[in-house]
């Protein structure tokens, strides 16, 4: 089984100031990384995801994550946020190695950037 | 290419009375699953159509969820009879079949139900 612990439930960041939401798991197996967003009153969308490779992944909106496999940690980083950024971000991962499809996610850490 | 669609997108419903959810996967996708997000908690897994088959229902929570995906197309989640603990936000979502690409799950917007 995996389990992912997002550290911070809430994030409030002024405009063009950098941010970091903070993400562990558990896992027994190895994994593939995700980052979730959901904008107010949308779905769930993918930000970005670390399948094997660099362990620097990057989406296309600035936004980008480090794979630490000794710190069980996939941290989403962002140098300078926009007013657009306010959403609820989700990490989560899924088995890489078995029939298993199932994604855990972390509780959610919703970001909050102020002009 | 439309994306994956959730009917309604809010329910308000009696304790004691059934609600059936309705997703539409996007076109082609063999794999669907259901997940739900009580109360601003983790989004938990509920489970995994492959077509029309069930592969993991591991995450229902009890008996009185019911999810069906007729003929591997659009897939229903039935409550029946609800309960107040059954608040949340249901979310659908499809994938492509082939697991060795890591392929990403498409979500749709999902279902506020509120069990007054």
């Amino acid at each position: 089984a995996q389990s992912v612990t997002q550290l911070d439930s809430q994030v409030p960041v002024f405009e063009e100031a950098p941010v970091e939401l903070r993400c562990n798991y558990s896992s027994s197996v190895s994994v593939y990384l995700f980052w979730y967003v959901q904008y107010p009153n949308q779905g769930l969308q993918l930000l970005l995801k670390y399948l094997s490779g660099s362990t620097l992944v990057e989406s296309i909106n600035g936004f980008e994550a480090e794979f630490n496999k000794s710190q069980t940690s996939f941290h989403l980083r962002k140098p300078s946020v926009h007013i657009s950024d306010t959403a609820e971000y989700f990490c989560a991962v899924r088995p890489s190695n078995r029939n298993d499809y199932k994604l855990s996610f972390g509780a959610g850490t919703t970001v909050t950037v102020r002009a | 290419e439309a994306g994956v669609t959730q009917f309604p997108s809010h329910s308000v419903i009696e304790k004691g009375q059934t609600v059936t959810l309705r997703c539409d996967p996007i076109s082609g996708h063999d794999n669907l699953y259901w997940y739900r997000r009580v109360m601003g908690k983790e989004i938990k897994f509920l489970l995994h159509f492959v077509k029309e088959s069930k592969q993991d229902e591991s995450g229902m929570p009890n008996n009185r969820f019911l999810a069906e995906r007729t003929g591997g197309t659009y897939s229903t989640l039935k409550v029946q009879p609800a309960e107040l603990e059954d608040s949340g936000v249901y979310f659908c979502a499809s994938s492509q079949g082939r697991r060795e690409e890591g392929t990403e799950a498409f979500f749709g917007q999902g279902t506020r139900l509120t069990v007054v």
